[in-house]
């Protein structure tokens, strides 16, 4: 079993879609965990980041931690076409420690 | 403006070679990182480094190897000894100040195919 799993896609959605994105993950120790948007052909670059369970919120994003069940969520409200991407979930158990990356999901937001 | 820089974009060897690949940051991050990405398998770790002259394997070093005399550099050498060395390379860097996430900020890739 990975240690980070994440349904590879691709998904395909029109424009103005709420989108949702899942990993799940087998390390219980894991506290921080992280979404980076990866456009074709350039590097990862950071979406938000979230500590131990809950909620955080940021502009049209929102991510979920779910620490109980080993699962984490993105959801992107009024999806736009420049959202169309790979998405990476990633995680790490201390602030320093190496960080595990999920395969990403791709999505495409069709106008 | 502060960034990562990876060089070649490109890059084409023939099976046998050794090719290194470049990596500059000049964002005073303390660590650097290697990764391989290959097609539904995510980011790979190869190597990383949290200080100056001294850097540690990550989960896929073999046939790799790295030098880290500069803060700001961080190159990666791909060796014939390096089964499947066709790939996309990332590189990046993070401050390590103990508080937050490790947050990772990458450069944009060199694409390495072996011909």
């Amino acid at each position: 079993q990975k240690e980070v799993e994440q349904d590879p896609g691709p998904l395909s959605v029109p424009e103005g879609a709420i989108v949702s994105l899942n990993c799940t993950y087998s390390n219980s120790a894991f506290q921080y965990f992280m979404w980076y948007r990866q456009y074709s052909r350039k590097g990862p670059e950071l979406l938000m980041y979230t500590y131990s369970s809950g909620n955080k919120e940021d502009g049209r994003f929102t991510a979920q931690v779910d620490k109980s069940s080993k699962y984490i969520s993105l959801f992107i409200r009024d999806s736009q076409p420049s959202d169309s991407a790979t998405y990476l979930c990633a995680m790490s158990v201390t602030s320093y420690d190496k960080v595990i990356f999920g395969p990403g999901t791709s999505l495409s937001v069709i106008p | 403006d502060g960034g990562i820089t990876q060089s070649p974009k490109y890059l084409f060897r023939k099976e046998g070679q050794n090719v290194t690949l470049s990596c500059e940051q000049n964002l005073n991050h303390d660590a650097m990182y290697w990764y391989r990405q290959d097609p539904g398998q995510g980011l790979r770790l190869i190597y990383y480094s949290q200080i100056v002259n001294d850097f540690q394997k990550g989960d896929i070093a073999e046939g790799y190897s790295v030098s880290r005399e500069k803060k700001e550099s961080f190159p990666l050498t791909v060796t014939s000894a390096q089964k499947n060395p066709t790939a996309f390379y990332l590189c990046a860097s993070s401050i390590t100040s103990g508080s937050g996430a490790n947050v990772l900020t990458f450069g944009a890739g060199s694409r390495l195919t072996v011909l």
